[in-house]
This record gives C-alpha cells, sequence and structure tokens, in this order.
C-alpha cells in the first residue's frame, strides 16, 4: 500500500457524460500527479499540483482539467468523454516535486 | 525531447535466477533521476529503485540494481534470485530535475517478465 488513495476504483459511463477522479496523496506529500495509461499511449503524464498550483502540463485534452484543494486532495475532472478516453488513470504524490513518486491503485474509467 | 526506450517486450526467466530488464534513454539534461516501477497484473504501479544522474555508485534495494551507464545512456534493471512473484510488467522512466518543484516522469513501454518454476 503506497498511502495513495483514489476513488472510484472503476468508472462506466457513456460518451459525452463528464467524470471526476479523486485523489489523496501521502499524508506529508505536497505533490500529486496525474498519469493516463492506455494500451496505444501507453503511461502519459497529464499534470502536476504542489501544494495547490498547477507545476507542469503534459499532453492534458482541453476537455480535461484538475485541481488540487487546500487539504492538498485532487480530482480531475473529464467531460465530453469519448471511447478513447477509457484508460486506466494514476494518482501519484512526492513530498517536493521531484522525488520518488508513490503511486495510487489507479481508477479504470471505461467509456461506452 | 526526453525519450526512454524498452526494448524487450517480453521476457522469461527461471525461478531463482537473476535477469536484466534494459532500459535506454535520450536526454540533453545535465542532472536527472532514473527510476523503475512494477506493474502486477492487478495494475497497482509500486516503485522499486531510483538513480540519481550523478550518483556515483549504482542504487541497490534489496533484490534489485540498478546498472547505470550514463556515457552509454542505460539504467538497466537487474532482479537477482527471481520469484514468481517477481512476475508482472516492468517500466523505465526518467524526469527532468529543473530548477523548481518539477517532476513528471516520462516513461518506456514497458517489459513483461515471467518467472517460470
Amino acid at each position: 500500500d503506497s498511502g495513495v488513495t483514489q476513488t472510484p476504483k472503476h468508472l462506466i459511463t457513456a460518451t459525452g457524460q463528464r467524470v471526476t477522479l479523486r485523489c489523496s496523496p501521502r499524508s506529508g506529500d505536497l505533490s500529486v500527479y496525474w498519469y493516463q495509461q492506455s494500451l496505444d499511449q501507453g503511461l502519459q503524464f497529464l499534470i502536476q499540483y504542489y501544494n495547490g498550483e498547477e507545476r507542469a502540463k503534459g499532453n492534458i485534452l482541453e476537455r480535461f482539467s484538475a485541481q488540487q484543494f487546500p487539504d492538498l486532495h485532487s480530482e480531475l475532472n473529464l467531460s465530453s468523454l469519448e471511447l478513447g478516453d477509457s484508460a486506466l488513470y494514476f494518482c501519484a504524490s512526492s513530498v517536493l516535486g521531484y522525488n520518488e513518486q508513490f503511486f495510487g491503485p489507479g481508477t479504470r474509467l471505461t467509456v461506452l | 525531447a526526453q525519450k526512454i526506450t524498452q526494448t524487450q517486450p517480453g521476457m522469461f526467466v527461471q525461478e531463482k535466477e537473476a535477469v536484466t530488464l534494459d532500459c535506454t534513454y535520450d536526454t540533453s539534461d545535465p542532472s536527472y533521476g532514473l527510476f523503475w516501477y512494477k506493474q502486477p497484473s492487478s495494475g497497482e504501479m509500486i516503485f522499486l529503485i531510483y538513480q540519481g544522474s550523478y550518483d556515483q555508485q549504482n542504487a541497490t534495494e534489496g533484490r534489485y540494481s540498478l546498472n547505470f551507464q550514463k556515457a552509454r545512456k542505460s539504467a538497466n534493471l537487474v532482479i537477482s534470485a527471481s520469484q514468481l512473484g517477481d512476475s508482472a510488467m516492468y517500466f523505465c522512466a526518467m524526469r527532468r530535475t529543473p530548477p523548481g518543484n518539477t517532476g513528471k516522469l516520462i516513461f518506456g513501454q514497458g517489459t513483461t517478465l515471467q518467472v517460470k518454476p
């Protein structure tokens, strides 16, 4: 158990819908990262927050947004969902911005 | 641009033997970190080992060691005394160490390791 929690574990929804994925980092970790793992794209970095502020952005679609709250938990919002958004979404956390990252169990999103 | 290459899609190893998983990287940054993660069939990503680009010695963590050859830009993972529980997908990853608190990981394609009894 890495100490990073993610909910829900599984999510099945339809095209065009909007979902919110939630992540709680390890106690004491200030940085939260979101990654997407799909068969065709592999593991890709989406976005990073550090102590509530956006720090780095990857190949995150405009339909996706995220935020980190004062209690340091983070949410990833995915809207206007498409079939291709089906993937495993990981949240990771680290103490600062560049230590080793510890991953949560992931949220498996299926868009039908 | 940074890139990680894992050329072995799949590997087999006999239980109790050692195995090396290859990883080469490309970066123009003078300072960077290299990581290995394990992903069992259950899906979670488990951190295994870290090597900093300026570390003089190769990193070791229990049965895991990282064979870091900076001039060749390789960071191979060596697993000694393989166990059945080592069967999983293994990912090599890299991150820059720019100023400020940014640390996105760039991952390779992964290598599936199967340990035979």
